[in-house]
C-alpha cells in the first residue's frame, strides 16, 4: 500500500509571505495529524483532524492553520511566516482505534530566509 | 498531566554492543505504548507497540521493549547494534511523544 505522501519536500519562503504543504493519508485512515519538528525541540503537536473537522490543537498561533478534504487529504497554513517557522514539517494518518499507531510521511522542509 | 521523558538526549554505543534506550512515561490509564525510529531526512518508521498482554514485544530491525507497569517505564533495547541503527528515536504514549534519543555508533 502507499504510505503517507507530502508535498512539496522542500519549500523556501521569506519572512511574511503564506506557506500551503499537503498530506495525503495512507488510504482507509481518517486521521490526519501535523507536527513540527523544529532543530533540537522533537515533535510538536500542531494539529488533529478526522472525518473533516478539526479534533485538536497544539500550543501554536492561530496563524497555524488547516483543513482536511473530503477525501482525507490534508492542508496546513501557515501565514505571516516568521524566522523561527523553519522546521520539518511531519504529517502523519492513522485509522480508527485509539491503540492504532501513526504512519508518517517523509516531511516538508519548510525554510524562511 | 499526561507526559513521555526520554533522559537520555544522546546515546554513543560501540558496533556489536548491546543497547537500552531508556522511556518513561505519565499517564492516567493503561497507556498505549510506541518506539519509532526516525533517520536523517526523513519521516518516524514504527519499531514497535505495546497495547496489552505479554510485557516484552518484539519489533522490526531486531529491536525489543518492556513495558514494566511499575516504574512507568518502556524502555527500548537491542542485543548487538549495527551502524546503520543510527537515528534518533523516539517513544511515544498514544499521541504523545518524547523529546527523542539520538542514537550514535561507533565503529
Amino acid at each position: 500500500e502507499a504510505g503517507v505522501t507530502q508535498s512539496p519536500t522542500h519549500l523556501i519562503k521569506t519572512r511574511g509571505q503564506q506557506a500551503t504543504l499537503r498530506c495525503s493519508p495512507i488510504s482507509g485512515h481518517t486521521s490526519v495529524y501535523w507536527y513540527q519538528q523544529a532543530l533540537g525541540l522533537g515533535l510538536q503537536f500542531l494539529l488533529w483532524y478526522d472525518e473533516g473537522e478539526e479534533r485538536n490543537r497544539g500550543n501554536f498561533p492561530p496563524r497555524f492553520s488547516g483543513r482536511q478534504f473530503p477525501n482525507y487529504s490534508s492542508e496546513l497554513n501557515v501565514n505571516a511566516l516568521e524566522l523561527e517557522d523553519s522546521a520539518l514539517y511531519l504529517c502523519a494518518s492513522r485509522t480508527t482505534g485509539s491503540n492504532q499507531p501513526q504512519h508518517f510521511g517523509d516531511g516538508t522542509r519548510l525554510s524562511i530566509l | 498531566a499526561q507526559s513521555v521523558t526520554q533522559p537520555d538526549i544522546h546515546i554513543t554505543v560501540s558496533e556489536g554492543a548491546s543497547l537500552e534506550l531508556r522511556c518513561n512515561y505519565s499517564y492516567g490509564a493503561t497507556p498505549y505504548l510506541f518506539w519509532y525510529v526516525q533517520s536523517p531526512g526523513q519521516g518516524l518508521q514504527l519499531l514497535l507497540k505495546y497495547f496489552s498482554g505479554d510485557t516484552l514485544v518484539q519489533g522490526i530491525k531486531g529491536f525489543e521493549a518492556e513495558f514494566k507497569r511499575s516504574q512507568s517505564s518502556f524502555n527500548l533495547r537491542k542485543p548487538s547494534v549495527h551502524w546503520s541503527d543510527a537515528a534518533e528515536y523516539f517513544c511515544a504514549v498514544a499521541l504523545d511523544f518524547g523529546g527523542g534519543t539520538r542514537l550514535m555508533v561507533k565503529p
